[in-house]
């Protein structure tokens, strides 16, 4: 049974525009939510977190929202450079993990 | 500082034998976590320790067993190796306190079996 879902295997954006990650769970009771970027090779790196007391954390070109009654969060990029091409993982709390998502931005 | 490391870096078994994961954490942080990422998929969480206890056990069978060491290191065994046992393994400390959500991974041990 999957708690974090990432339903987009893959995503693939122009350089300079937005890029949009979503994730959704099902376990209302979690409160604390992170993104992981992946680059092969390398072990996932923290990104950016949000409690569940906040709809939305910013951290420079990255933004999370969370949306508590549709379960949903999502991460936007902006302006994509590809140097952010990785797989993006959720995260619910500490030890739960989506399937990632795999991001592709074109120069 | 030096980050997370693990070791070996990639390592091939056969079918029924046994293989140790080696994990050695941030200077100062208590807390490893175990997980195995297979192909297309995100980490599933095997195991956790702080302060030499385990602290909770994710969905996998006996054959996987793990332990952490007076200097916070830690070992992941896997007993009666599996195919499906063919994954990476990441390691990941943290700090341990109750606040402390992130994470720091080290790059994983990618293990074949055969």
């Amino acid at each position: 049974d999957q708690q974090v879902k990432q339903n987009s295997p893959s995503l693939s954006v122009q350089e300079g525009r937005i890029s949009i990650l979503n994730c959704d769970y099902t376990n209302s009771m979690f409160d604390y939510f992170l993104w992981y970027k992946k680059y092969p090779a390398e072990g996932p790196t923290f990104l950016i977190s949000i409690s569940s007391i906040k709809d939305k954390n910013e951290d420079g070109r990255f933004t999370v929202f969370l949306n508590k009654s549709a379960k949903h969060l999502s991460l936007h990029i902006v302006p994509s450079q590809p140097g952010d091409s990785a797989v993006y993982f959720c995260a619910a709390g500490k030890l739960i993990f989506g399937q990632g998502t795999t991001l592709q931005v074109k120069p | 500082d030096a980050g997370v490391t693990q070791s070996p870096t990639h390592l091939i078994k056969t079918r029924g034998q046994q293989v140790t994961l080696r994990c050695s954490p941030i200077s100062g942080h208590k807390s490893v976590s175990w997980y195995q990422q297979v192909l297309g998929q995100g980490p599933q969480f095997i195991f956790q320790y702080y302060e030499k206890e385990e602290r909770g056990r994710g969905n996998f069978p006996d054959r996987f067993s793990a332990r952490q060491f007076p200097n916070y290191s830690s070992e992941l065994n896997v007993n009666a190796l599996l195919l499906g046992d063919s994954a990476l393994y990441l390691c990941a400390s943290s700090l341990g306190t109750s606040n402390s959500y992130e994470q720091y991974f080290g790059p994983g041990t990618r293990l074949t079996v055969t």
